[in-house]
């Protein structure tokens, strides 16, 4: 079963905007975690957020998270062509005895 | 530190042939975890361990995969008879505390089966 929900599943935009990409899940949680694959990798970590935490910061990377509406949003500011990849959400849902749950993703397209 | 290395790279093979998958997490990282990825979708959980035991293998098709992970170190990941389905990328992670620590991937064996 697939909790974590990203939308848009495609994103186009300019070198230098900034890009938003959503996350939604279904049950409680411990955290949230954020990941980015390149074509033909694996997977990379970006952010971890806790259930408690709101936000979080990690270079040109913002996390939100609200839990009263079972969501959270990744913000790229200042967005590179390195940046074009597809990016994942994974939630541990309690429901489930904490198993990690992932999205679809979010094809993300940086145009030079 | 080192990553988590798999290999090969890419698989070929014809329906009904065996294959084998090897991966080797990295050092101290007692979770280790295998996923099956389709192009255009998610990772897909089949067996994650903790040290050399089995913490959820519930989406493993147990009548053709099968995973071990002797001494908590290195896993093998092994598809017999495989089917036209089973063609995807397999990724590799490994974690130092289960699913609450970030997860370490390796880039993955590409199956393709004919």
């Amino acid at each position: 079963s697939q909790q974590g929900e990203e939308d848009p599943q495609a994103l186009s935009i300019q070198e230098g905007e900034n890009a938003t990409m959503n996350c939604s899940y279904k049950t409680s949680i411990n955290n949230l975690q954020w990941y980015r694959q390149n074509s033909g990798r694996g997977l990379v970590h970006l952010i971890l957020i806790r259930s408690n935490e709101r936000e979080k910061h990690s270079g040109r990377l913002r996390v939100t998270l609200d839990t009263s509406k079972k969501s959270s949003s990744l913000l790229i500011t200042a967005s590179r062509a390195a940046d074009t990849a597809s990016y994942f959400c994974a939630t541990d849902a309690m429901d489930s005895n904490y198993q990690l749950i992932w999205g679809a993703g979010t094809k993300l397209i940086i145009k030079p | 530190e080192a990553g988590v290395a798999q290999s090969p790279r890419y698989k070929i093979i014809e329906k009904r042939q065996s294959v084998a998958f090897w991966c080797n997490p990295i050092s101290g990282h007692a979770t280790l975890y295998w996923y099956q990825q389709i192009l255009g979708q998610g990772p897909k959980l089949l067996i994650q361990f903790q040290n050399n035991g089995v913490v959820d293998d519930s989406q493993l098709p147990k009548d053709r995969f099968s995973a071990e992970r002797l001494k908590g170190v290195d896993s093998t990941l092994k598809i017999q008879p495989a089917k036209l389905e089973d063609s995807a990328v397999y990724l590799c992670a490994s974690s130092r505390k289960g699913n609450s620590s970030p997860l370490h991937f390796g880039n993955g064996t590409r199956l393709t089966v004919t």
